[in-house]
């Protein structure tokens, strides 16, 4: 099966500096990476997804990019803010099954 | 509004009686997930439901059962609930596998 692993476990910042968090996975025919934030309490949600026809997608601060040849994918924030703080998980989906495998997670703290 | 309902949110049950969990949804979704997630862990898939097909996890143990009557509801059965089992209990819609999953607030069971 698939076997997605997510570093670092922990990541401290200050506020205005860049986060990146890095996923690899193994399943050579995964095609849909989807990143999930869970906030203290709150249940987890998408904030952006690749599929892997692109290489790279942006939304606002917000960016992922892909690299299938060496299978990892990383998620890129800009201009971090206090609000970003919170439970970062990767995830990839084999084809076939199209079920989400989970990276553990990676904890953001943004210091203002 | 919430579109996928855990009930409850917090559980605590007794070493080795039988503990059901419930999810419902309003999104008509096709597939509904059921994970396990421990403290500091990624979210670990048990099973899903592709509209009635069952899909069991090989990994799952044979104590983890689910049910779903229709598409609107799942159910999580533990037949015998052990100190390990003690976690966040995660369900999850999504229109198709490979499309974004949509998690409900989940249940924290507590055995004891």
């Amino acid at each position: 099966g698939e076997n997605v692993e997510q570093h670092p476990s922990t990541l401290s910042v200050q506020e205005g500096d860049s986060a990146v968090i890095k996923c690899t996975y193994s399943d050579s025919a995964s095609n849909y990476f989807p990143w999930y934030k869970q906030e203290l309490g709150k249940r987890p949600q998408l904030i952006i997804d690749i599929r892997s026809n692109v290489g790279e997608k942006k939304d606002q601060r917000i960016a992922v990019t892909l690299n299938k040849t060496a299978k990892h994918f990383s998620l890129h924030i800009t201009e971090t803010q206090p609000e970003d703080s919170a439970v970062y998980f990767c995830a990839a989906s084999p084809g076939g099954s199209y079920i989400p495998t989970f990276g553990r997670g990676t904890s953001l703290i943004v210091h203002p | 509004d919430a579109m996928v309902i855990q009930n409850p949110r917090y559980q605590v049950t007794q070493f080795g009686k039988p503990v059901t969990l419930s999810c419902s949804q309003t999104l008509n979704h096709n597939v509904m997930y059921w994970y396990q997630q421990k403290s500091s862990q990624a979210p670990k898939l048990l099973f899903h439901y592709y509209d009635k097909d069952f899909n069991n996890e090989a990994d799952t143990p044979d104590n983890f059962q689910s049910r779903r009557p229709n598409t609107s509801f799942c159910f999580l059965d533990i037949r015998s609930p052990g100190l390990g089992d003690a976690a966040m209990y995660l369900c999850a819609t999504s229109r198709t596998p490979g499309q974004e999953a949509f998690f409900g607030q989940g249940t924290r069971l507590t055995v004891v």
